[in-house]
């Protein structure tokens, strides 16, 4: 069965270092989404992204978060410099539409640590 | 904006038994889908079952059914003859109307242990 794919799994970085987190969505799907887990906390959308361009971000994705499709898999989310209150679980999600019900299919998740 | 309240931050199951994990939702939208994901300690977010607010049948999937009661805004997971395997934290998400926003909402989620 098709899967979402998060590579790392584990990063940890000292604070103001940059990350690129990276993530392969399921093939045919055509939207992309990060959010994002601090420790003990509720899920929280970060942005989704469409047709190569982001469609909707939250408030949490400041000017230091930026999105990027560069080949037709990968998906990548990039933190500029990072604080130590991005230290949290980044989960990458997918669908094939926006149609209503669809379904996002999450990756594994990449436990991000700044020190 | 749309809320999602889950007001149990544990729960205990014995193996075998069924249980209910409460999800209240708010919003002033007609249409709209609900979601539960599973989240093992290993970390993932497993999709298990949804149910759309026109749906008038209870969503269902293996073990699991969804108690949808929409005069009162709940979506109730059940899970029915408990396994050692669904301790885990659940989560109870809410997707917007078509043509709305795109981002799930979800809640803080309930911590389920089932005891052998």
């Amino acid at each position: 069965e098709p899967e979402v794919t998060q590579t790392p799994s584990h990063q940890v970085t000292q604070m103001g270092q940059e990350v690129i987190l990276r993530c392969v969505p399921i093939s045919n799907h055509l939207y992309f989404y990060w959010y994002r887990q601090i420790l003990g906390q509720k899920v929280e959308f970060l942005v989704s992204f469409y047709n190569n361009e982001i469609s909707e971000k939250s408030e949490i994705f400041d000017d230091q978060f930026s999105v990027e499709r560069p080949d037709g898999s990968n998906f990548t989310l990039k933190i500029r410099s990072t604080k130590l209150e991005d230290s949290a679980m980044y989960f990458c999600a997918s669908s094939p539409a926006i149609r209503f019900g669809e379904t996002q299919y999450f990756g594994p998740g990449t436990r991000l640590l700044v020190l | 904006a749309q809320k999602i309240t889950q007001t149990q931050p544990g729960m205990f199951v014995q193996e075998k038994e069924a249980v209910t994990l409460d999800c209240t939702y708010d919003t002033s939208d007609q249409s709209y889908g609900l979601f539960w994901y599973k989240q093992p300690s290993s970390g993932e977010m497993i999709f298990l079952i949804y149910q759309g607010s026109y749906d008038e049948q209870n969503a269902t999937e293996g073990r699991y059914s969804l108690n949808f009661q929409k005069a009162r805004k709940s979506a109730n997971l059940v899970i029915s003859a408990s396994q050692l395997g669904d301790s885990a934290m659940y989560f109870c998400a809410m997707s917007p109307p078509q043509g709305g926003s795109e981002k799930l909402v979800f809640g803080k989620g309930t911590k389920l242990t089932v005891n052998p």
